[in-house]
């Protein structure tokens, strides 16, 4: 069946430094992927998405390409702030977003 | 314009108990989803409804099982509860067109805990 798998986290990294989260999949058909960002106590915010290879997605300050070949949506931040602190989450679905099928969540600190 | 709206946010309950939560999407939105979070087996769909029908259905025994109203708000139920079915239970609702435009709003969840 379709998986999602990303890097184990925590991350931890000091402001204004450069994040990445790896996002691999594996899929039958030809899926659109998404990141979503949940703060503590909160639900899921949708960050960004991209619906066909090759399609960027981006949304404050925060980008990811999507990569048939490599089967990957890498998550991608060239300056991080504290209050990026949060749990990300790689997701992919066949059906513009319904019925998401989620990668296990990585943990981010950010340290002033 | 309003989010998604959970209620109750928090439940405590005891094995064999039944609970059900419900779900508000934002207006004008007609798809429901619902979805599972723990932290051993992360975030996983249960199921999701589109004018008042399931529409999809995860891998989650018949205790699990939901309905929508005509007015898109929606339950679920757990009846039979079991100490692994304490988890975080998020609500997500869109327009359900089925566009690729299409984006999921979660609600902030319902935190069930059985003891």
């Amino acid at each position: 069946g379709d998986s999602v798998t990303q890097m184990e986290g925590p991350v931890t990294l000091s402001e204004e430094a450069f994040l990445t989260i790896n996002c691999t999949y594996t899929a039958t058909g030809y899926p659109s992927l998404f990141w979503y960002v949940q703060y503590p106590g909160e639900g899921l915010q949708l960050l960004l998405k991209a619906t066909k290879a090759d399609d960027k997605g981006s949304n404050k300050g925060f980008e990811a390409t999507y990569r048939k070949e490599t089967t990957s949506f890498h998550l991608e931040k060239g300056s991080v702030q504290v209050s990026d602190s949060a749990v990300y989450f790689c997701a992919l679905s066949y059906n513009a977003g319904n019925m998401l099928t989620f990668g296990g969540g990585t943990r981010l600190m950010v340290k002033p | 314009k309003a989010g998604v709206t959970q209620t109750p946010r928090y439940l405590i309950k005891t094995r064999g108990q039944q609970v059900t939560l419900s779900c508000s999407p934002i207006s004008g939105h007609r798809s429901v989803s619902w979805y599972q979070q723990t932290p051993g087996q992360g975030l996983q769909f249960l199921f999701e409804y589109f004018s008042e029908t399931q529409r999809n259905k995860g891998n989650f025994p018949g205790r699990f099982s939901g309905r929508q109203f005509s007015n898109s708000r929606s339950e679920m139920n757990v009846s039979t509860l079991e100490l692994g079915d304490s988890a975080l239970y998020l609500c997500a609702s869109s327009l359900g067109a089925g566009r690729s435009t299409d984006t999921q709003y979660f609600g902030p969840g319902t935190r069930l805990t059985v003891l």
